[in-house]
């Protein structure tokens, strides 16, 4: 299938932002989300923006959507070491009756 | 939001025995179901979608005889890992859409299963 891009790793201070960028592919993309993951556990939705949407502001987290680049970014404020997890961005799959396609995944570590 | 149980959380079996894992939709009826399987340090890639009442659809690479999925309810999906051999050991996971949230179009929200560990020794 199409790559969603992510960077793989991230570390930050506690109390610093984080920043978590991706890239996708499928201009059609109606929906793009933001999952969080924690070890050896399923994936919890943080957020998802619409793509005729610029920006999405929910709580500590912000998502920035770029259309024209196809770049997404995920912002988070305040960041704690709860916070530390792997963090994927997806899209809907283009011809996959509504399942995601994922990025690989960025791994966050915050640090004391 | 919706609940997706999915057991077991993990399993280890040996090489050459089937394993079944379930995903669970706990408070919705879901009339289509995922499941993703996803190696160390890599994204969730879509094996297959499960459709209650019909065959599973696979995606390319996937071998449907060894990974046979049943969608018996609305609130049951199996994926059933046949004669398993170590290179299948992964995690696995399912997810589910909520129809009472998304009637028409793409889902806002899949909600997702905890995820089943495979180790095949």
């Amino acid at each position: 299938g199409e790559d969603v891009e992510q960077s793989l790793f991230l570390s930050v201070r506690e109390g610093d932002s984080s920043v978590i960028n991706c890239t996708y592919t499928d201009s059609s993309s109606t929906y793009l989300y933001w999952y969080k993951q924690e070890p050896g556990a399923g994936l919890q939705l943080l957020t998802y923006i619409f793509s005729n949407m610029d920006m999405k502001q929910d709580q500590r987290l912000t998502v920035l959507l770029n259309k024209k680049d196809k770049h997404l970014s995920l912002r988070i404020a305040d960041t704690q070491t709860g916070d530390s997890a792997i963090y994927f961005c997806a899209e809907i799959g283009p011809n996959s009756g509504y399942a995601l396609n994922f990025g690989k995944g960025t791994s966050l570590l915050v640090t004391p | 939001g919706a609940v997706v149980s999915q057991h077991p959380s993990r399993v280890i079996c040996k090489s050459g025995t089937s394993v079944k894992i379930e995903c669970r939709s706990l408070d919705f009826q879901a009339t289509t179901m995922f499941w993703y399987r996803q190696f160390p340090k890599q994204s969730l890639m879509l094996m297959a979608t499960s459709n209650e009442g019909s065959k599973a659809t696979y995606e390319q690479g996937v071998e449907k005889d060894k990974f046979l999925i049943n969608h018996a309810s609305l609130t049951l999906s199996t994926l059933t890992v046949t004669s398993a051999h170590p290179e299948d050991s992964s995690f696995y996971i399912c997810s589910a859409r909520d129809p009472r949230t998304t009637p028409r179009g793409p889902n806002t929200e899949a909600f997702f299963g905890q995820g089943t560990r495979l180790t095949v020794v």
